[in-house]
């Protein structure tokens, strides 16, 4: 199976300030397609998680656009351009390249300073 | 609007068997893959088991392999999960997905399970 590695696991950020996450994996989650099937959801408190990035770098529907994400090969990166006082939560990268295997992050908890 | 309704969590003695439904309605539900996707307390997320639209494929991780069953009614927009065997690891909050062969798009709120004596 793909193991996914989050850092930091946990971020405390300033609002108005930049964050970033970095999910590196242990192998490319790149299908024979030629997608790279990673992820990125936000589990805010309480709440289950959503959505925010799907295949590296494209936005879901209705994710404000300080959120970002890039990357290929093994590493990848979350980030929000200026930190909100909404964004608070945990953060996890997901892997679906393996059709029947899927795996995720630790997960990054971010709070606001 | 997309919405995903689980129920079916309790509490279980180890051996035990629980069954989970997830009701469906905003999409169609026929045309999609669906997941379950468990939490621990205090853990992270892992996926447990997804569907195709028709039923034709299954895939489980593999600490439940041979335990969990999903399978999935769409005259009725529901997906189930059969959890037989049941472990005290087993404990969790089990989300209902929709999507599972790229991302899983919308999550219901989720369902807990515990599994103790």
């Amino acid at each position: 199976d793909i193991v996914l590695t989050q850092t930091p696991l946990s971020l405390s950020a300033t609002p108005g300030q930049p964050a970033s996450i970095s999910c590196k994996s242990s192998q490319s989650p790149l299908r024979s397609d030629g997608k790279t099937y990673l992820h990125w959801y936000l589990q805010k408190p309480g709440q289950s998680p959503q959505l925010l990035i799907y295949e590296v770098s494209n936005r879901f529907s209705g994710v404000p656009d300080r959120f970002s994400g890039s990357g290929s090969g093994t590493d990848f990166t979350l980030k929000i351009s200026r930190v909100e006082a909404e964004d608070v939560g945990v953060y996890y990268c997901m892997q679906s390249a393996q059709i029947s295997s899927k795996t995720f992050g630790q997960g990054t908890k971010v709070e606001i300073k | 609007e997309v919405q995903l309704v689980e129920s079916g969590g309790g509490l279980v003695q180890p051996g035990g068997s629980l069954r989970l439904s997830c009701v469906a309605s905003g999409f169609n539900f026929g045309s999609t893959t669906m997941t379950w996707v468990r939490q621990a307390p205090g853990r992270g997320l892992e996926w447990v088991a997804n569907l195709k639209e028709d039923g034709s494929d299954e895939y489980y991780v593999d600490s439940v392999k041979g335990r969990f069953t999903v399978s999935r009614d769409n005259a009725k927009s529901s997906l189930y999960l059969q959890m037989n065997s049941l472990r005290a690891e087993d404990t969790a909050v089990y989300f209902c997905a929709r999507g599972g062969a790229r991302y899983f798009e919308y999550w219901g709120q989720g369902t807990l399970v515990t599994v103790s004596s």
